[in-house]
Formats: structure tokens, C-alpha cells, sequence
């Protein structure tokens, strides 16, 4: 299995500011995700985390509004940037292993007034 | 059409009941299929993971694939308070690549 950790748990911003969120996992994984998960909806796939090299965004997401950083195999950064009401989600962090292995983090809570 | 739909209930059954929670989806080329449970405030937890069609059982939960429907479903079995969640089902869209699009997401009340 692989053990995850997201910082902040929750976070209540105001428009126009930024948000970074940090997510660590307990040993070393090459494919990392994050997903949003917006009130009431499912799970989106916002991006795949490359180490070494720029994250890879899904369609309706762009870098500049959430630029990812991957400096390792364990660790990656998501900034929600110039944030509006809009962006009030569930922020996820996730692990693949290949196979059955696809774990997620626990989700950082984010409400942007 | 969205790619995997999910009926998002609220569904809910007594103790012990059979539940059955379900997902279509569009493309015919997806192989490799998921059920995530997920408690409030929680991440997701994966249940059950099917590649390709059939049954898998796990204690008291089956997942089922059928793709000549294109339908992919969740039977639990004896269920419990404790089951109460969000069921989500998945897929993996670009060949287990970890790449997943989810179901909008059941979700399950079992009372005592």
C-alpha cells in the first residue's frame, strides 16, 4: 500500500490569492495525479505530476492556473492560483503502482470566498 | 454523453440487504474498471478492480463487468451501517495507466 499525506487538510482563502498544496507519499512512486473533486461532483483528473519534467494537464486545465511541481518521487506541490469562488473544492492527490495499486490522499478542502 | 455515468441515488437500505450499485459507460475500448469507496471527509478507497469482463468477489462484494452493455456493477452483499458511503465507480481511460475518469458517485445509507 502506499500512505499519502496532504497539507493543508483545509483551507479558507480569498479571491485573488494563491494556494499551494503539498502532497507526500511514504515511499517512491513514478505516477502521481491530482484530481478535483467540486460540491456535489465527482472526481476530475486536473494533471499527471512528471518528475524531472512539466506536469501534463488534462483538457479545461492550464498551467498557469495550476502550476504542479514534482521535485522528487516522493513529494509534489499543486498551486490553485488567483482563485476564485469557483475553485472551492476537494483537492486530491493520487498514486498509481500500476496494476490494483492506485491509492488517493485524504484531500485538502479548500473554500475560496 | 459523459463518459461513465453513474445513478447518483441517495440510496438507501436496511441492515442486511443486497445492494446493487451500477455504471455505464461509452467506449468500448476501456479495459480496466474499479469500484472506490469513500467515507465523508475521506479519500477515496479502492474496493474492487476487474480487468476486462466477468465477476470478482471479494467477502461480501462482487464487482460484475459486462461490456458487450457496456455496464459495470457493485453487488454488496449482508450490508452493514458501516458501508454507508459514496460508492464511485472508475475507470482507467488510458489503459492502467492510473489516468481514471469517475462516475458522479452513489450515495449509500444502510440503517440498522
Amino acid at each position: 500500500s502506499a500512505v499519502i499525506s496532504q497539507k493543508p487538510s483545509r483551507d479558507i482563502c480569498q479571491r485573488g490569492t494563491s494556494l499551494t498544496i503539498q502532497c507526500q507519499v511514504d515511499s517512491q512512486v513514478t505516477m502521481m495525479f491530482w484530481y478535483r473533486q467540486q460540491p456535489g461532483q465527482s472526481l476530475t483528473l486536473i494533471a499527471t505530476a512528471n518528475q524531472g519534467s512539466e506536469a501534463t494537464y488534462e483538457s479545461g486545465f492550464v498551467i498557469d492556473k495550476f502550476p504542479i511541481s514534482r521535485p522528487n518521487l516522493t513529494f509534489s506541490t499543486l498551486t490553485v492560483s488567483n482563485m476564485s469562488p469557483e475553485d472551492s473544492s476537494i483537492y486530491l492527490c493520487s498514486v498509481h503502482r500500476g496494476g490494483e495499486t492506485q491509492y488517493f490522499g485524504p484531500g485538502t478542502r479548500l473554500l475560496v470566498l | 454523453q459523459k463518459e461513465v455515468e453513474q445513478d447518483p441515488g441517495p440510496l438507501s437500505v436496511p441492515e442486511g440487504a443486497i445492494v446493487s450499485l451500477n455504471c455505464t459507460y461509452s467506449n468500448s475500448a476501456f479495459q480496466y474498471f474499479m469500484w472506490y469507496r469513500q467515507y465523508s471527509r475521506k479519500g477515496p478507497e479502492l474496493l474492487m478492480y476487474t480487468y476486462s469482463s466477468g465477476n470478482k468477489e471479494d467477502g461480501r462484494f462482487t464487482a460484475q463487468v459486462d461490456k458487450s452493455s457496456k455496464y459495470i456493477s457493485l453487488f454488496i452483499r449482508d450490508s452493514q451501517p458501516s458501508d454507508s458511503a459514496t460508492y464511485l465507480c472508475a475507470i482507467d481511460g488510458s489503459s492502467n495507466t492510473g489516468k481514471l475518469i469517475f462516475g458522479q458517485g452513489t450515495t449509500l445509507q444502510v440503517k440498522p
